[in-house]
């Protein structure tokens, strides 16, 4: 199956800080990617629909100021957790749908995750 | 609206034994895509099959096998001849029109030796 990429995997930041995450389609381009928050023990929550080209489309009840997505190329989009706070600690999982149309029915491939810790 | 779930929360099997994990599904979508992905402790999502709404054929992949069921709206996975290294949360999902993936709420599945 198709290669997504998560870096870092694991971060541990003091409150008040801002931290980068970074995903990268490694075989395949892709103009759409999908965030997810996971929190122990539950599902995933798709957080924002990231559009390379144009602005980030959030869930209801996720706030854009706070997680700023940038698709800066078509194999790369990256989330910044602003002014990150204890509360913030998740799990933040990444995927990128990959296959023949390039739009919604293709199989969506998932990043490793990362690991945000704040202290 | 859109809805997956999983009744079952947890499962504890022995090892060798078969196990089949239950979804179920709620969509007023004509065509639609379903999946299941595989998370292991390691926490990466592994995606394991893909179904669209036309297809209800069964089928089977090494000891995995799925039922799809349109009348019942279930996709239902089956591990057959369990193994430890099948321990892990399984994710039902449904791919709407918009292309969002809506998730069940995954069933942890511990297979002892």
């Amino acid at each position: 199956g198709a290669v997504v990429s998560q870096h870092p995997s694991w971060v541990i930041c003091k409150s008040g800080t801002s931290v980068k995450i970074e995903c990268r389609s490694l075989d395949f381009q892709a103009t759409t990617m999908f965030w997810y928050r996971q929190f122990p023990k539950q599902s995933l929550m798709l957080m924002a629909t990231s559009n390379e080209g144009s602005k980030a489309t959030y869930e209801q009840g996720v706030e854009k100021d706070k997680f700023l997505i940038n698709h800066a190329s078509l194999t790369l989009s990256t989330l910044t957790v602003t002014s990150a706070h204890p509360e913030d600690s998740s799990f933040y999982i990444c995927s990128a749908p990959q296959g023949l149309a390039g739009g919604w029915t293709d199989t969506q491939y998932f990043g490793p995750g990362t690991r945000l810790t704040v202290l | 609206a859109q809805k997956v779930t999983q009744a079952q929360t947890e499962i504890s099997v022995v090892e060798k034994e078969d196990v089949t994990l239950d979804c179920v599904y709620e969509t007023r979508d004509t065509t639609y895509y379903l999946f299941w992905y595989k998370q292991p402790p390691s926490g990466e999502l592994v995606f394991l099959i893909r179904r669209n709404s036309f297809d209800e054929q069964n089928e089977i992949s090494g000891r995995y096998s799925w039922n799809f069921q349109k009348s019942t709206s279930s996709f239902n996975f089956t591990i057959t001849a369990s193994q430890v290294v099948d321990s892990a949360v399984y994710f039902c999902a449904l791919r709407d029109a918009g292309g969002k993936l809506i998730f069940g709420q995954g069933t942890e599945l511990s297979v002892k030796p």
